[in-house]
């Protein structure tokens, strides 16, 4: 079946540090993936996503490629702010057979000025 | 456009009672998936609907149910609710069946007391 392992957390950064966060998967085709961000109490928002292999997502300063080759789709941000400060979900939906993701486990970042 | 909605945000419930959750997916959307979030099991899917038809089903026993109408709206039930129930229900909606980028609605937090 599908899963999606993702680096394990917490992570605290100082304000303008360089992150990344890993994530690889398991599955059959060509899935979409995605990054989604929950801030304390919400939802989850979306924050990019990818579609093809070397495709690359990004939104707000945040990028991920799509690597086939290495199965994963790392989030990375040049200069994080303590507004970044939320939980980090990498997931992915199959290529067909429905739009049911699967998650990682999530990874806490919290960045400190 | 208004984005996922679900209601109500926030509930508290009694052991043995049992709970409507209600989404209404972004318009044009025709795929509605539930999802449980605890601090213990992360995310887990619930179900989709497509098409007012159940299409998956997550590892859940049968006091889980949900329906989709016409419109695409959906409800979620849990019967004889558990203290172990008490959870963040996300909704989530696609434009179709496979392929879409999903989105989440804001949540149901559920307590049981």
């Amino acid at each position: 079946g599908n899963s999606v392992t993702q680096m394990e957390g917490p992570v605290t950064l100082s304000e303008e540090a360089f992150l990344t966060i890993n994530c690889t998967y398991t599955a059959t085709g060509y899935p979409s993936l995605f990054w989604y961000v929950q801030y304390p109490g919400e939802g989850l928002q979306l924050l990019l996503k990818a579609t093809k292999a070397d495709d690359k997502g990004s939104n707000k300063g945040f990028e991920a490629t799509y690597r086939k080759e290495t199965t994963s789709f790392h989030l990375e941000k040049g200069s994080v702010q303590v507004s970044d400060s939320a939980v980090y979900f990498c997931a992915l939906s199959p290529e067909t057979s429905g739009s049911r993701l699967t998650f990682g486990e999530g990874t806490q970042l919290t960045v400190n000025p | 456009k208004a984005g996922v909605t679900q209601t109500p945000r926030y509930l508290i419930k009694t052991r043995g009672q049992q709970v409507t959750l209600s989404c209404s997916p972004i318009s044009g959307h025709r795929s509605v998936s539930w999802y449980q979030q605890t601090p213990g099991q992360g995310l887990q899917f619930l179900f989709e609907y497509f098409s007012e038809t159940q299409r998956n089903k997550g590892n859940f026993p049968g006091r889980f149910s949900g329906r989709q109408f016409s419109n695409s709206r959906s409800e979620m039930n849990v019967s004889t609710l558990e203290l172990g129930d008490s959870a963040l229900y996300l909704c989530a909606s696609a434009l179709g069946y496979s392929g879409n980028t999903i989105y989440f609605g804001e949540g149901s937090w559920l307590t049981v007391v």
